[in-house]
């Protein structure tokens, strides 16, 4: 199976800060990674999709000032979640795939809590 | 609008008791059905793709079952370690709708 890292697992951080988090297909090379946010006992909800080298596609009522993805390699994408408030405290999860059409392999997820 | 709802929402078993979990879809184009465990504060772990009607897939005690319209998966005399929330996804694009999912539990 395919392999998919996220670090890190857990962050705290103060408001008003930023926080980065990585995302890496460990053993493939993924063409399309994403971001999804879930809530406690809800499903996962997408945030963004990102190419490789290029700009991420944000879904509808997503900021794309406060959620930076940088795709930077088929192997690695970030998130940063810029001026973290309160709010903004929630489990992040990556997914990647070889090629469209096909299954994504998911991260261990974030649980973010911003204090 | 595209969209997949699961039922039921939660499951309660026991050891050994078969069942099936429902995934029912509208979503136009479909690439795929995709069915997901994931552990609490872990993320989703893939299970399955089925990508016709009539198709089925089986992995140890589960199977997924796919038609027109919606998707099963049965579980055969599970064990508590099948305890999980099981997600179904559907695919289409580059994209995958998520159901909000079913909370099995088994007792043993």
């Amino acid at each position: 199976g395919a392999v998919v890292s996220q670090h890190p697992s857990r962050v705290i951080c103060k408001s008003g800060t930023s926080v980065k988090i990585e995302c890496r297909s460990l053993d493939f090379q993924a063409t399309t990674m994403f971001w999804y946010r879930q809530f406690p006992k809800q499903s996962l909800m997408l945030m963004a999709t990102s190419n490789e080298g290029s700009k991420a596609t944000y879904e509808q009522g997503v900021e794309k000032d406060k959620f930076l993805i940088n795709h930077a390699s088929l192997t690695l994408s970030t998130l940063t979640v810029t001026s973290a408030h309160p709010e903004d405290s929630s489990f992040y999860i990556c997914s990647a795939t070889r090629t469209v059409g096909t299954e994504a392999f998911f991260g261990q997820g974030t649980r973010l809590t911003v204090v | 609008e595209d969209q997949v709802t699961q039922s039921p929402e939660a499951l309660r078993l026991q050891e050994g008791e078969s069942s099936s979990l429902n995934c029912s879809y509208t979503v136009s184009g479909l690439r795929g059905l995709f069915w997901y465990r994931q552990d609490p504060g872990k993320g989703p772990e893939f299970l399955f793709t089925l990508y016709s009607a009539g198709e089925e897939k089986e992995k140890e005690r589960l199977k997924a079952t796919l038609t027109k319209k919606e998707s099963f998966l049965h579980i055969t005399a599970p064990k508590p370690e099948d305890s999980a929330t099981y997600l179904c996804a559907a695919g289409y694009g580059n994209k995958l709708v998520f159901g909000a999912g079913t909370i099995l539990r088994v007792k043993s």
